[in-house]
């Protein structure tokens, strides 16, 4: 099925630690973004990418990497995990910043311990 | 900052009743968005709305775009249990913006 794929859905992470959220889209779609979503914040934009090679902060940006090598991948590393960080995450993509709308993928739930 | 404010936050009715949910803003976007999120999902996209005045209509639900296109409203009919859900409304600028949400509980 098309659309966007999170791995993995369920994760829990001691303090300091690392770990990679992958995002895989299959839609060639060239704008790809990260979200954290906590209970009354909403949706806040952590890192996007216009297309591959080029990528830009959002609004939540730190502690937080994105690299994006190829149209179809967006990872978002944490790189010291910290309790602040226990989240659900979400990689959406577009065909542009304005065309079409988001597709989701259906979340990671990030415990950080 | 926030850029999309929506009103109410919560908001919990009877089956049957009707209800507008509201998204303002200062400022001017070229569209407007909305999505409804159930539990343990992504936000899927409901509608965009484009012009200014833009009313759109997706059986029971009903988009409007204001004139000034600062604004959007979303009236449901006739409210249903499978309405229950987090609508948001978004909209581009130099990034994406999502509103605040709005978690509607519809009571069978």
């Amino acid at each position: 099925n098309a659309g966007v794929t999170q791995t993995p859905k369920f994760q829990v992470l001691k303090t300091g630690q690392s770990m990679t959220l992958q995002c895989a889209q299959d839609m060639n779609h060239e704008y790809m973004s990260w979200y954290r979503q906590d209970p009354g914040m909403g949706l806040r934009l952590i890192h996007y990418s216009v297309g591959a090679g080029i990528t830009d902060q959002g609004e939540v940006p730190n502690g937080y990497n994105v690299s994006r090598s190829t149209t179809e991948d967006f990872p978002l590393r944490l790189l010291s995990a910290a309790p602040s960080q226990t989240s659900v995450y979400f990689c959406a993509s577009s065909y542009g910043l304005s065309g079409g709308g988001y597709t989701f993928g259906s979340g990671t739930r990030l415990t950080v311990v | 900052t926030q850029l999309l404010e929506q009103s109410p936050q919560f908001l919990s009715i009877q089956e049957g009743e009707n209800l507008t949910v509201y998204c303002n803003s200062s400022s001017v976007f070229s569209s407007l968005q909305w999505y409804r999120q159930e539990p343990g999902e992504g936000p899927v996209l409901l509608v965009t709305v484009v012009t200014g005045g833009e009313v759109k209509k997706l059986k029971r639900l009903t988009f409007q775009f204001g004139d000034a296109r600062k604004d959007s409203s979303l009236h449901i009919t006739a409210a249903q249990p499978g309405d229950t859900g987090l609508y948001l409304c978004a909209g581009p600028g130099n990034q994406f913006y999502f509103g605040t949400g709005t978690s509607l509980t519809v009571i069978p």
